[in-house]
């Protein structure tokens, strides 16, 4: 059972515009939301991360937002730029003592110069 | 100050065989997790070490198994390997345990079975 459903699976956009990044979970427990950006031959880095008592929160061109009653997240990269092809994988896990994270399949991202 | 880091990068066995995969975790740093991430099911977690304790754990098979030393670095051990354990294994440290630390990642363990 995935409980972390990330789409699209790929994107490709041009430089300056802006990509999106959506996660749907099914788990009502979860209640931290990180963004990790993956390049090839390297191990995932944390972007940004939310929880879900606030709906949006941004760091320079990254946004996560965040809709409770759906159950979905987003990333959004504005001015999208060529360095930001990567992958992106969404997290989500429960709260307390313990981060046993549920992870998206990732999107592969390429941004066009 | 030096990352997390993973060894060996690369690695070769056959079937039935045993591995053991180590990482030194950022100075300072007590918490270790163990990931796997393969083609097919992604990024699963597989386990995670504070102050040498076994705190949580994936949905493996007891196959994969793991230690943290009293320094903090972790060794996986992954015993009579299958050609489905052919995967990148990351190794991830933090300050603490929970989700409010954020985790830094090394950049793995490329295993490969024949």
């Amino acid at each position: 059972q995935q409980q972390v459903k990330q789409s699209p699976q790929s994107l490709i956009v041009q430089k300056g515009g802006i990509s999106i990044i959506n996660c749907a979970y099914e788990n009502t427990a979860f209640d931290y939301f990180p963004w990790y950006q993956q390049f090839p031959g390297k191990g995932p880095a944390l972007l940004i991360a939310i929880r879900p008592d606030v709906s949006e929160k941004k760091e320079g061109r990254f946004t996560i937002s965040f809709n409770k009653s759906a159950k979905q997240f987003s990333l959004h990269i504005m001015d999208s730029q060529p360095g930001d092809s990567a992958t992106y994988f969404c997290a989500a896990s429960k709260g307390g003592g313990s981060y046993i994270p549920t992870f998206g399949r990732g999107t592969s991202l390429i941004v066009h110069p | 100050k030096a990352g997390v880091t993973q060894t060996p990068r690369y690695l070769i066995k056959t079937r039935g065989q045993q591995v053991t995969l180590s990482c030194s975790p950022i100075s300072g740093h007590r918490s270790v997790s163990w990931y796997q991430q393969t083609p097919g099911q992604g990024l699963q977690f597989l386990f995670e070490y504070f102050s040498e304790t076994q705190r949580n754990k994936g949905n493996f098979p007891g196959r994969f198994s793991g230690r943290q030393f009293s320094n903090s670095r972790s060794e996986m051990n992954v015993s009579t390997l299958e050609l489905g354990d052919s995967a990148l294994y990351l190794c991830a440290s933090s300050l603490g345990t929970g989700a409010s630390q954020p985790q830094h990642f090394g950049d793995g363990t490329r295993l490969s079975i024949l």
